[in-house]
């Protein structure tokens, strides 16, 4: 299995632009999960969802964050308008099982980077 | 709400020498704890995980952790470092409350100098 596959896995972008990063998870996990690594913040979720239904979105910054997830083998993660602060590690994971079984499977995360 | 704390940000150890890594849990329930390791530019991976069955846990990588509930204290060990071993290691726990979510500690990077 190829495992969980993100990307790209870097941008450089300016602020203000459209940021859409993108991610697959592997065959048969039925739970999608978006994070975001930063140092000053740690690992934060930003949002997860189960049978590409959005369970939990509370960790979403603010409105220039979206995700969706169309079907059941690809998720997007939009960012727009980008600012300098959200410059950070963007992981996307999946599982299988139940989220408090803490089987998940990360991708290499997407770095990004807002001038 | 559940929360872990790992004491350590940075660990140093020698190729060879045993390796603790220390986390520290709040809750209020029976949890659910787990170590993760993140190699540089990777994604993280599932190193071990307690879910209220054996309290000595062990993991991939000839890692373990001892869930101690007298000390609420889940600590990551390893008998005998390798230079493979360096990364940042995290202790998560699942909160009940949030529907499952993981928390996760602040990291520690673990070094193993030759």
């Amino acid at each position: 299995d190829a495992g969980v596959i993100q990307s790209p896995r870097h941008e450089v972008t300016e602020m203000g632009q459209e940021v859409t990063l993108r991610c697959k998870p592997i065959s048969g996990h039925d739970y999608l999960f978006w994070y975001r690594q930063t140092m000053m913040r740690g690992l934060e979720l930003l949002i997860y969802f189960n049978n590409n239904v959005p369970i939990d979105d509370s960790g979403m910054p603010e409105d220039r964050f979206s995700a969706k997830m169309p079907n059941a083998s690809f998720s997007t993660l939009k960012i727009q308008p980008s600012e300098p602060r959200d410059s950070a590690v963007y992981f996307c994971a999946s599982s299988f099982r139940v989220p408090n079984t803490g089987e998940l499977f990360f991708g290499e995360g997407s770095r990004l980077t807002v001038l | 709400a559940q929360s872990v704390t790992q004491l350590d940000s940075h660990v140093s150890v020698s190729e060879g020498t045993p390796v603790l890594l220390r986390c520290n849990y709040s809750s209020s329930y029976s949890p659910s704890l787990f170590w993760y390791v993140q190699h540089p530019n990777k994604g993280l991976q599932l190193l071990l995980k307690y879910t209220s069955a054996a309290t000595l846990v062990k993991g991939i990588n000839g890692f373990e952790a001892e869930f101690k509930k007298s000390e609420t204290s889940f600590h990551l060990t390893k008998p005998s470092a390798h230079m493979s071993d360096a990364a940042e290691y995290f202790c998560v726990v699942s909160d009940p409350n949030q529907g499952g979510k993981l928390i996760f500690g602040q990291g520690t990077e673990l070094s193993v100098k030759p």
